[in-house]
């Protein structure tokens, strides 16, 4: 079975404070996702990468950057947490065929953010 | 962009009935439509996934169908049960992954 690990459950941040997310998936996937979910919006994509190094902007970038330095782990970093961003965060994780995502999302079980 | 809409937001039904969950999109040019279950608190599980070239695809008691003209995709669930309580998420390929809301299914026993 396909493995997505995100490091933490839950968190509590302080306002102004540096924030890693980091998640690891165990299944050789080209493609990661950063997602946030929150009541009554849904899942919106923050940022993903289809491979090392590599990044691009989802939806609602701003506030966050990445970072993949190895195949298996891609890291979310809140440079400075705002309330705005307590939320429950999502990575997730597929292969690539073809140069397109057409496999299945496997999913992490969430890390619940909340910043004071 | 690509707009995802789930109707209805929330169902109650009671044990032992069939059920279908909607979900409509606004752009049809996709790769694949996913169904995924969100039990509260966790992450997300993978039910079904669709390519766009093709029309249905069942799991045991689920069946999920895709009108790629149309943007509408249902997901079909016999003989329900409590244990299928959850939240039903539906998630399209376009250029990126686009989200619906969900729909909160409760079963009754």
């Amino acid at each position: 079975d396909v493995k997505v690990t995100q490091s933490s459950r839950y968190l509590v941040k302080r306002t102004g404070e540096k924030v890693f997310l980091e998640c690891v998936q165990d299944m050789d996937h080209e493609n990661m996702f950063w997602y946030r979910q929150d009541p009554g919006l849904g899942l919106r994509l923050i940022y993903f990468s289809y491979d090392v190094k590599m990044k691009e902007k989802g939806d609602i970038p701003e506030g966050y950057s990445v970072s993949r330095e190895k195949k298996e782990r891609f890291s979310l970093i809140l440079e400075s947490a705002s309330t705005n961003q307590t939320s429950m965060y999502l990575c997730a994780s597929s292969l690539r065929t073809g140069g397109v995502a057409k496999n299945i999302q496997y999913f992490g079980a969430g890390t619940r953010l909340s910043v004071l | 962009k690509q707009e995802v809409t789930q109707i209805p937001a929330a169902l109650s039904v009671p044990e032992g009935e069939n059920l279908v969950l909607n979900c409509s999109f606004t752009d049809s040019a996709i790769y694949n439509l996913q169904w995924f279950r969100q039990d509260p608190g966790k992450g997300l599980t993978s039910l079904l996934l669709i390519q766009s070239s093709q029309r249905e695809q069942t799991s045991g008691r689920l069946n999920a169908s895709l009108d790629k003209s149309s943007g509408r995709s249902t997901l079909y669930i016999a003989a329900s049960q409590p244990g299928d309580s959850a939240t039903y998420l539906c998630a399209v390929h376009s250029n990126q992954f686009y989200f619906g809301t969900g729909t909160s299914l409760t079963v009754i026993p």
